[in-house]
């Protein structure tokens, strides 16, 4: 099993709608949870830490489910600008400052 | 003002040469990564340092060898490459082994 698991997608939704993304990890000692966004041919940037009280940032929540061991990324009213590929990254405990990152999943808003 | 700037962006060569990647951080970060990035899009770590000294060795391949001058530096030197080394690396560094701060990527080409 992959320590990050994250459907591939892509995810293809029109301008406005509400798309959520799940993200699943193997180690159940992760300590830190991230959703980065990666454009095409550009660098990873991050996007939002996930707390486990969930937090918002303007359009996106992130959402943290220790029990079940998954994160999620909701975005409202979807903008073409978020066309990209999401990564799920996660911070194993006994692994320091090592961050594990997801395949990513693609998203492409239309108009 | 570049964060993190890494040397050079393309870079095509030829089976069994020897090449190196350099990567630069003037946010005066402690922890400093190599990450590989394959045509599946999988964003694979394969080194860190904190302070000059390696804290993360992946299995990668001997051919592979980083190199810390200094905190701010982390290059990346590899013999006898194969046309499986195609990929993108990203150098990155962080504060505190969580959120990343990537360059923009070396593309390397193996023919």
């Amino acid at each position: 099993r992959k320590e990050v698991e994250q459907d591939p997608g892509p995810f293809n939704v029109p301008e406005g709608a509400t798309v959520a993304f799940n993200c699943t990890y193997s180690n159940s000692a992760s300590q830190s949870f991230f959703w980065y966004r990666q454009d095409c041919r550009k660098e990873p940037k991050l996007l939002m830490s996930v707390y486990s009280s969930g937090n918002e940032d303007g359009r996106f929540t992130a959402q943290l489910n220790r029990a079940s061991q998954y994160i999620s990324l909701l975005i409202r009213d979807s903008k073409l600008s978020d066309s990209a590929t999401y990564l799920c990254v996660v911070t194993p405990w006994e692994y320091g400052n090592k961050l594990v990152f997801g395949a990513g999943t693609i998203l492409r808003v239309k108009s | 003002d570049t964060a993190v700037s890494q040397t050079p962006k393309y870079l095509v060569t030829q089976m069994g040469n020897d090449k190196s990647i350099k990567c630069e951080q003037n946010l005066g970060h402690d922890t400093m990564y190599w990450y590989k990035q394959d045509s599946k899009k999988f964003l694979k770590i394969m080194f860190s340092y904190n302070n000059k000294e390696l804290i993360i060795n992946e299995t990668v391949p001997n051919r592979f060898s980083p190199k810390s001058p200094d905190k701010a530096h982390l290059n990346l030197h590899i013999n006898s490459l194969e046309l499986g080394d195609s990929a993108v690396y990203f150098c990155a560094s962080s504060p505190n082994g969580e959120r990343l701060h990537f360059g923009n990527g070396t593309r390397l080409t193996v023919t």
